[in-house]
């Protein structure tokens, strides 16, 4: 079975800073893997995701993450950001062509002035 | 495309009444999710069809919860009787998961329930 383990629950940083959100999963097979974003009252939207192929992915608003096969990890990054990131991050993982998906339980991201 | 559509985006009631909420999906779309998020127990799969089908219920917490879905475009929740622990915001999200899918999952945007 697989798990996904998000390892902060809060993340505390001040505008443009670095962010590093971390992620790590367990499988016994091969997955594909998610990062969800959901803003105060809203539902969650894909962030990024990686199938294949180069192990650097990009999202939107300058978002990036990294598969890490060795470490089975994919953590999340953001050079500089904004007070319009903060949110709550949801990294995921599914079994390839199974569809059910396995949610972390998430990281809040406070930007502050 | 609309995206995934959730009806209503916020119930109150009362403990003990029928609680039902709707889902319409991505056209196309052949799985459809329904999750629960509460602050103790963050995001929790409920129920997913395939295909009309269901497929996993094991997240249904007990009998007073059933889900259907009768057809390709629409789906309900139903909580009967409805009890204060079942306050959440419950999402509905679809997917295409066909041969070669990457299970994209979409989400609507949450019925808020509110049992008082």
């Amino acid at each position: 079975a697989q798990s996904v383990t998000q390892l902060d629950s809060q993340v505390p940083v001040f505008e443009e800073a670095p962010v590093e959100l971390r992620c790590n999963y367990s499988s016994s097979v091969s997955v594909y893997l998610f990062w969800y974003v959901q803003y105060p009252n809203q539902g969650l939207q894909l962030l990024l995701k990686y199938l294949s192929g180069s192990t650097l992915v990009k999202g939107i608003n300058g978002f990036e993450a990294e598969f890490n096969k060795s470490q089975t990890s994919f953590h999340l990054r953001k050079p500089s950001v904004h007070i319009s990131d903060t949110a709550e991050y949801f990294c995921a993982v599914v079994m390839r062509g199974r569809g059910k998906l396995i949610f972390g339980q998430g990281t809040e991201l406070s930007v502050k002035p | 495309d609309a995206g995934v559509i959730q009806s209503p985006r916020h119930e109150v009631t009362e403990m003990g009444q029928e609680v039902t909420l709707r889902c319409k999906p991505i056209s196309g779309h052949d799985y459809l999710f329904w999750y629960r998020q509460t602050m103790m127990r963050g995001l929790e799969l409920l129920i997913y069809f395939n295909n009309n089908v269901p497929i996993d219920d094991s997240g249904m917490p007990e009998d007073r919860f059933s889900a259907k879905m009768p057809n390709a475009s629409f789906s309900t929740l139903k909580i009967q009787p409805s009890e204060p622990r079942d306050s959440a915001v419950y999402f509905c999200a679809s997917s295409f998961g066909g041969a070669t899918s990457t299970d994209t999952q979409y989400f609507g945007p949450g019925t808020r329930l509110t049992v008082l």
